[in-house]
């Protein structure tokens, strides 16, 4: 079946510092991929998506490309901020419509003045 | 922020009781999800409906069983509660003006003793 990989936190950055999370996947056809987080007490939000191979998402100075060949969907930020302290969550949905997400495990991010 | 309310936001209970929790949407989406997050584990979907009355499980449904017999809400109830189903819950809903895009609940946090 569908699945998200993600690389294993916590990650300590101090501010101004460069972010990579890394995210594969597993699926059978041509999914689209997510990028949720989730500050603390919260529930998740989307913070950028891609539907198609080579598409950029973008979103807050986040960016992650859809790439087929690795099937891998990493998010960048390049100047990371206290602000952004939260868990980074990878998704994928295979079909079309609105079918159930497969999400990673999550990746806690903290930031460092 | 999308008109999405958990209830109730913390239980505790003892081990084979039964529990409900509830979602209830104002956005008037077609779709809503049950996920519960654990360390380790992420998101893992429990049940989701697709219309009133049309539910379908997730990977993790045994010991659930969810109901919707209107649009705006959607009940999750745990038969028998074990010390397994100690968790955070939380509601999601989408609906296909958004794509696929998910908007999440505050979430429910149940400690089952």
């Amino acid at each position: 079946g569908d699945s998200v990989t993600q690389m294993e936190g916590p990650v300590t950055l101090s501010e101004e510092a460069f972010l990579t999370i890394n995210c594969t996947y597993t699926a059978t056809g041509y999914p689209s991929l997510f990028w949720y987080v989730q500050y603390p007490g919260e529930g998740l939000q989307l913070l950028l998506k891609a539907t198609k191979a080579d598409d950029k998402g973008s979103n807050k100075g986040f960016e992650a490309t859809y790439r087929k060949e690795t099937t891998s969907f990493h998010l960048e930020k390049g100047s990371v901020q206290v602000s952004d302290s939260a868990v980074y969550f990878c998704a994928l949905s295979d079909r079309p419509g609105n079918t159930p997400l497969v999400f990673g495990k999550g990746t806690r991010l903290s930031v460092i003045a | 922020d999308a008109g999405i309310t958990q209830s109730p936001r913390h239980k505790v209970t003892e081990t084979g009781t039964p529990v409900t929790l509830r979602c209830h949407q104002t956005e008037n989406h077609r779709y809503m999800y049950w996920y519960r997050q654990d360390p380790g584990h992420g998101l893992r979907l429990i049940h989701y409906s697709y219309g009133v009355k049309d539910t379908d499980k997730g990977e993790v449904s045994d010991g659930y069983s969810v109901s919707r017999s209107k649009t705006e809400d959607f009940l999750l109830t745990l038969e028998s509660a074990t010390s397994s189903q100690t968790s955070v819950y939380f509601c999601a809903i989408s609906g296909t003006e958004k794509g696929m895009e998910l908007f999440f609940g505050s979430g429910t946090q149940l400690s089952v003793l």
